[in-house]
């Protein structure tokens, strides 16, 4: 099955500051790639998502960069704000008609600093 | 348009009673997904149906655990015969199909 890698589990950066998640899986077939973000008691939140045929995507400060060849994936924040701070997931799957069936990575814990 | 919607928020069961979570997906949404979240840990796929169908359910655990989703009224989760290890938060999402998934608040299961 799917495994997902994901880096570094805990990250602190000042505000202002960008920060860079990554994120790598085994399964070729894999398609479709969300990020999640996760606030202390809460719902996981969907911020991004990217897909096989995408190389980047970028939605205001995020984005989120693809490469299939090396079955890696990555999340960049810039300007980083205090409310950015939370637990950040990765996850794959095989997308097709069950886009809700995802490995996720094991969380990075962002603490932006003001 | 409410979004996922699970209840309860919160369950507290003694060891060897049944836990039964309650999920309602997004409106017009047909798949539903249930995930496990232990304490400081990822999200680990338990299983997938449609209506009436169970699509996969490759993370389920062998035994106590079952997964409905009927023609009418919400999906269930049902853990029968709850131990400590049960412990954890339940999520689920759902999706029209070939679109993102929408998770719901969670259920935290304590057994005590």
């Amino acid at each position: 099955g799917e495994n997902v890698e994901q880096h570094p589990s805990t990250l602190s950066v000042q505000e202002g500051d960008s920060a860079v998640i990554k994120c790598t899986y085994s399964d070729s077939a894999s398609n479709y790639f969300p990020w999640y973000k996760q606030e202390l008691g809460k719902r996981p939140q969907l911020i991004i998502d990217i897909r096989s045929n995408v190389g980047e995507k970028k939605d205001q400060r995020i984005a989120v960069t693809l490469n299939k060849t090396a079955k890696h994936f990555s999340l960049h924040i810039t300007e980083t704000q205090p409310e950015d701070s939370a637990v950040y997931f990765c996850a794959a799957g095989a997308g097709g008609t069950s886009y809700g069936k995802l490995t996720f990575g094991q969380g990075t814990i962002l603490t932006v600093h003001p | 348009n409410a979004g996922v919607m699970q209840n309860p928020r919160h369950l507290v069961r003694r060891r060897g009673q049944e836990a039964r979570l309650r999920c309602s997906p997004m409106k017009g949404h047909s798949h539903v997904y249930w995930y496990r979240q232990l304490p400081e840990e990822g999200l680990k796929f338990m299983v997938y149906l449609q209506k009436e169908n169970i699509i996969d359910e490759s993370g389920m655990p062998k035994e106590r655990f079952s997964a409905e989703f009927p023609k009418e009224g919400p999906s269930i989760l049902r853990i029968q015969q709850v131990v400590r290890g049960d412990s954890a938060a339940y999520f689920c999402a759902s999706s029209l199909g070939q679109a993102e998934a929408f998770f719901g608040q969670g259920t935290r299961l304590t057994v005590v």
